[in-house]
């Protein structure tokens, strides 16, 4: 059974640009919630995708959008990339239990 | 809201000696916690969670944690460590809400010497 997969794993982009990063869920779980973790901090969350709709979302920035699809994979988008956008993405699914599943991650690196 | 204080930043102890890691959380509500460890360039893995119940509790690789209400900390124990439990530790709370979002504290980075 393939846990949560994140893709990329790597990529660099530049001030101003727009990235997507897509995550796929562990099998059955329902709920993707992603969070940003700059170097050296703990995870901050996001927002947090159930039933196709965004159910909760944290302290960040209008740029900051998703989507979930109807087999539950997820997409993070970030607009006007700034350089302080430089983090890991980390994905994590829930079967709607408090437990959560993180996958590997994505490092966005803004030059 | 909820807000969660590692107290430590940073834990060097020798290889096969006991280690504590310390969490508090702050919490208008009940919540569930959960400690996570994260190796070098990896995602996040679960060690250990308190839902409800016996507050001690027991989770993956010889960790375990004790929930204190009164004094609201959720502190991480291991009798004897290893080399390969360096890595970074992080304490979370969730309130009860179905998939509840994680607030996470800023981590511990546990250091295991030989």
């Amino acid at each position: 059974d393939a846990g949560v997969t994140q893709s990329p794993t790597h990529l660099i982009k530049t001030r101003g640009q727009q990235v997507t990063l897509r995550c796929s869920p562990k099998s059955g779980h329902d709920t993707v919630s992603w969070y940003q973790q700059a170097l050296g901090q703990g995870p901050q969350f996001i927002f947090q995708y159930y039933e196709e709709e965004e159910r909760q979302r944290g302290n960040f920035p209008d740029r900051f959008s998703g989507h979930q699809f109807p087999n539950y994979s997820s997409e993070l988008n970030v607009n006007a990339l700034l350089l302080g956008d430089s983090a890991l993405y980390l994905c994590a699914s829930s079967p709607g239990t408090a437990e959560a599943f993180f996958g590997q991650g994505t490092r966005l690196t803004v030059v | 809201a909820q807000s969660v204080t590692q107290l430590d930043s940073q834990v060097p102890v020798f290889e096969e000696a006991p280690v504590e890691l310390r969490c508090n959380y702050s919490s208008s509500v009940s919540v569930y916690l959960f400690w996570y460890v994260q190796y070098p360039n990896q995602g996040l893995q679960l060690l250990l969670k308190y839902l409800s119940g016996s507050t001690l509790v027991k989770g993956i690789n010889g960790f375990e944690a004790e929930f204190n209400k009164s004094q609201t900390s959720f502190h991480l124990r291991k009798p004897s460590v290893h080399i390969s439990d360096t890595a970074e530790y992080f304490c979370a709370v969730s309130d009860k809400v179905r998939g509840g979002k994680l607030i996470f504290g800023q981590g511990t980075e546990l250091s295991v010497k030989p």
